[in-house]
């Protein structure tokens, strides 16, 4: 069992909506993060917050707005949407920001997004 | 920067088999490196790790051991389960370590 906690699963939305994916872990972590993975590729980073600070933005599109209201909750809001967006968001925790070091990172299951 | 290269998939095999997956790697210094494995319908989950040369992570079974000679991080299993069916991702820190550098993955199909 994952101890990452993403909702929804799965999310069908179109192009003039506005929704949100939410991830939650209870492990103590204080560094989060937001991958995309589109199919047959591998995770491509998005965001990261450290102690509910945003400190990286890998250039992604304003129509992605990140949010970390406390320590245990990130959370991803999405807005005007193109098919292209379409993929597999995974939440990610670990410790601290040198996670990148350390390798630790625990993963959600996802949330699969399909943008009509 | 840093990158992993990983061999194309998929790799088919029958139950019991041995596995290798291989995984070069360009780095500067001597990062630590990972396998990452990703089951169907799932996130990914870290499989194992080593921090320095000449270090052997190993986990379920699975083993990979640091070659700073080769530059290589090479997972293998002695005899895989139709459960080991996943994609397997090699990865390494960035040069700044502001994020990990994932290789393309490779697909792992077993049959019974």
């Amino acid at each position: 069992d994952t101890e990452v906690t993403q909702t929804p699963k799965h999310l069908v939305m179109g192009m003039t909506n506005k929704k949100s994916l939410k991830c939650e872990q209870h492990m103590g972590h204080r560094a989060m993060y937001w991958y995309k993975q589109k199919a047959k590729k591998p995770p491509e980073l998005m965001f990261v917050y450290s102690y509910e600070k945003l400190s990286i933005n890998e250039s992604v599109p304003s129509r992605f707005s990140p949010e970390c209201p406390n320590s245990s909750l990130l959370n991803l809001h999405l807005h005007a949407l193109q098919p292209e967006d379409s993929a597999l968001y995974l939440c990610a925790s670990s410790r601290t920001d040198m996670g990148f070091n350390t390798g630790e990172l625990f993963f959600g299951e996802g949330s699969r997004l399909t943008v009509l | 920067g840093n990158s992993v290269t990983q061999m194309e998939g998929p790799v088919t095999l029958s139950e019991e088999a041995f596995l290798t997956i291989n995984c070069t790697y360009t780095a500067t210094g001597y990062p630590s490196l990972f396998w990452y494995v990703q089951y169907p319908g799932e996130g990914l989950q870290l499989l194992l790790k080593a921090t320095k040369a000449d270090d052997k992570g190993s986990n379920k079974g699975f083993e990979a051991t640091y070659r700073k000679e080769t530059t290589s991080f090479h997972l293998e299993k002695g005899s895989v389960q139709v459960s080991d069916s996943a994609v397997y991702f090699c990865a390494l820190p960035n040069t700044g370590f502001q994020k990990l550098v994932f290789g393309t993955g490779t697909r792992l199909l077993v049959s019974p």
